[in-house]
């Protein structure tokens, strides 16, 4: 199975900060790299998909970069609803495959 | 717009068989190009794939479950299916049934189920 390796497992941040989030693949996964984001309670919810893709309705401060095995989540400028766990997944190769979740909290 | 809603048992004795259903409306489980998956969420917060299925029932599954698993699809109800046997407390999770593409991406989730395994 491909493992992949979120870091920081979580971040302390405030309003209007830059937070970066990296996510490393045990091999390379082409760009089939997405990002999810997940409320307490609630679902996971896609943010990007295809490495750097935003899904409907994902406001332009979300920003993916990477290949191959290292990926990156980018938020500039953090809101308050942006606080949460964030995920990144392959589906590059089954059985698909999750980061362990990175928590953002203020 | 697209709403998947997952039921079934949410207490399940060891060693029986979890059955859970996820409805579909607002859209076709007949589309194409699309695969209709299970995941599920441990309390650790960890995340599975289990498998999916497409609407001609050709489904693949984890291989950690692969003995265990079935996922099926009900056209005529817009409904998928999944079947866990032999359940064990490790099995204990939120099962979410969720749209996808074969790239892997997801959207949209059901809200989830939580199904505990315990006598």
């Amino acid at each position: 199975d491909i493992q992949l390796t979120q870091s920081p497992s979580s971040l302390s941040a405030s309003l209007g900060d830059r937070v970066t989030i990296t996510c490393r693949a045990s091999q390379s996964i082409s760009s089939y790299l997405h990002w999810y984001h997940q409320k307490p309670g609630k679902a996971p919810q896609l943010l990007i998909y295809a490495t750097s893709t935003l899904h409907t309705g994902v406001p332009s401060r979300f920003s993916g970069t990477g290949s191959g095995t290292d990926f990156t989540l980018t938020i500039n400028g953090l809101q308050p609803e942006d606080f949460a766990t964030y995920y990144c997944q392959q589906g590059y190769m089954t059985p698909w495959t999750f980061g362990q979740g990175t928590t953002v909290e203020i | 717009q697209m709403q998947l809603q997952e039921s079934g048992p949410g207490l399940v004795k060891p060693s029986q068989t979890l059955s859970l259903t996820c409805n579909v409306s607002g859209g076709s489980i007949n589309s194409d190009g699309y695969y209709w998956a299970w995941f599920r969420q441990f309390p650790g917060k960890g995340l599975e794939w289990l498998g999916y299925s497409y609407r001609t029932g050709n489904a693949q599954y984890n291989p950690s479950l692969k003995s265990r698993i079935s996922i099926s699809v009900d056209r005529s109800k817009n409904e998928i299916s999944l079947t866990v046997t032999s359940v064990t407390a490790a099995d204990t999770a939120m099962y979410y049934c969720a749209r996808t593409k074969l790239s892997g991406r997801v959207d949209p989730w059901g809200q989830g189920t939580l199904v505990t395994v315990s006598s």
